[in-house]
């Protein structure tokens, strides 16, 4: 069974700090997701990952893939009160394209 | 273009009834997948319908079941509602492409068990 672990669960950081949010899984995937939702909210997307190596940046966020350790990991830059939300990473599994195994989330308050 | 679409948004419904919950996937998407988002619980799948097929199906109890018709719409519907049901249900719709099939969630549908 897919374990998606993500850490840390919780995240306080002053604006203009940087911090990483990391996402393990415990199962071969080829495609890994990160997704914001702000309070009472739906999911955003945020990346879709598709291969080792894979990086890709918005904004003040930067996330990238590395298959082989099972990681990956979300980037935050001189981090700013917008970006105050919970972060997911989400895995696809069981040979589909589109069940995905969540991570319980990082919960990041970013404050002034 | 429009998002994908869900209704109700919210609903309250009393303990052994029944509810169906509508998605509408963003135009062109076949794939249409459904999720449960509990606090205790996070974010689970429930079932993933392609072209009027269950292709996937999470760890959930008969109560729950879900269709797909011929336009993509999809229904999930729950019934002899328990206390436990209480959630955010989440639809999301995709469309796949060679680089990488974004997943698109709805607003969601809020429903309290009382």
């Amino acid at each position: 069974e897919l374990k998606v672990e993500q850490n840390p669960l919780f995240l306080s950081m002053q604006e203009g700090k940087n911090y990483t949010i990391y996402c393990n899984y415990s199962t071969t995937s080829d495609r890994l997701y990160w997704y914001r939702q702000d309070p009472g909210k739906s999911l955003e997307s945020l990346f879709v990952l598709l291969s080792n190596g894979a990086v890709k940046q918005e904004g003040r966020l930067m996330a990238s893939l590395d298959t082989k350790a099972r990681l990956s990991t979300l980037h935050i830059t001189a981090a700013v009160h917008d970006l105050s939300a919970t972060y997911f990473c989400a895995v696809v599994s069981g040979g589909s394209n589109y069940k995905l195994t969540f991570g319980k989330g990082t919960l990041l308050t970013v404050n002034p | 273009k429009a998002g994908v679409t869900q209704t109700p948004r919210y609903l309250i419904k009393t303990r052994g009834q029944q509810v169906t919950l509508s998605c509408s996937p963003i135009s062109g998407h076949r794939s249409v997948s459904w999720y449960q988002q509990t606090p205790g619980q996070g974010l689970q799948f429930l079932f993933e319908y392609f072209s009027e097929t269950q292709r996937n199906k999470g760890n959930f109890p008969g109560r729950f079941s879900g269709r797909q018709f011929s336009n993509s719409r999809s229904e999930m519907n729950v019934s002899t509602l328990e206390l436990g049901d209480s959630a955010l249900y989440l639809c999301a719709s995709s469309l796949y492409s060679v680089s990488g099939n974004t997943i698109y969630f709805g607003e969601g549908s809020w429903l309290t068990v009382v």
